[in-house]
């Protein structure tokens, strides 16, 4: 199985302030196909996770532009650019290239 | 609007069974693949069982495989998950999920325990 790590795995941030968290894979995420897939979750405390990217970069709809993936291989990174109160939690890495998909360990995000 | 609406989840022993379901409306049900994944308390997400839009293609993740089945009925837009065999460690809320993580369910808990 294609083992994810994140770092940090926690992460206390000052609202209005820049964050990022990178997550590295055990093997190259490009697939056959030629596309990398590398998703970024969210999940807030007692809710289910939510898909914020996918393909590394591709934001999903309704998803604020302070989110942005970014990344190639083996290397990830999602920045938020100015951190809101809503955006506490739990990030997930999770690559769909090889199967079984993994996840990452998970990175807290909370605020100072 | 999509929804995923799980049920069936509960308390059993270990090396008892249970069937979980998941009502899917807002999007083309019988074209989109299909995954149950599980979140232990207090742990990250594990995928669990992922089927294609027509139900010829099923992969598991092979700590349930032989004991888990992944199925749906594209009449009714119903995706399922049969249990047997269950293990402590299988206790976990489990979601059902459109595509690869695309939109999740609110899960629903099983606890293997005696």
């Amino acid at each position: 199985d294609v083992v994810m790590t994140q770092s940090p795995l926690s992460l206390p941030v000052t609202l209005g302030q820049p964050a990022s968290i990178s997550c590295r894979s055990g093997q190259s995420l490009v697939h056959s196909d030629g596309n990398t897939y590398l998703i970024w979750f969210h999940q807030r405390p007692g809710q289910s996770p939510r898909r914020l990217i996918s393909q590394v970069s591709n934001r999903e709809s309704g998803v604020p532009d302070r989110f942005s993936g970014s990344g190639s291989g083996t290397d990830f990174t999602l920045k938020i650019s100015r951190v809101e109160a809503e955006d506490v939690g739990v990030y997930y890495c999770m690559q769909d290239t090889h199967w079984p998909f993994t996840f990452g360990p998970g990175t807290k995000v909370d605020i100072k | 609007e999509v929804q995923l609406v799980e049920s069936g989840g509960g308390l059993v022993q270990p090396g008892g069974s249970l069937r979980l379901s998941c009502a899917a409306s807002g999007f083309t049900f019988n074209n989109s693949w299909m995954t149950w994944a599980r979140q232990a308390p207090g742990k990250g997400p594990e995928w669990v069982a992922i089927i294609k839009g027509d139900g010829s293609a099923k992969t598991y993740v092979d700590s349930v495989k032989g004991r888990f089945t992944i199925s749906r009925d594209n009449a009714k837009n119903s995706l399922s998950l049969q249990m047997d065999s269950l293990r402590a460690e299988d206790t976990a809320i489990y979601y059902c999920i459109l595509g690869t993580g695309m939109v999740w369910g609110q899960g629903t808990l099983v606890t293997v325990s005696a």
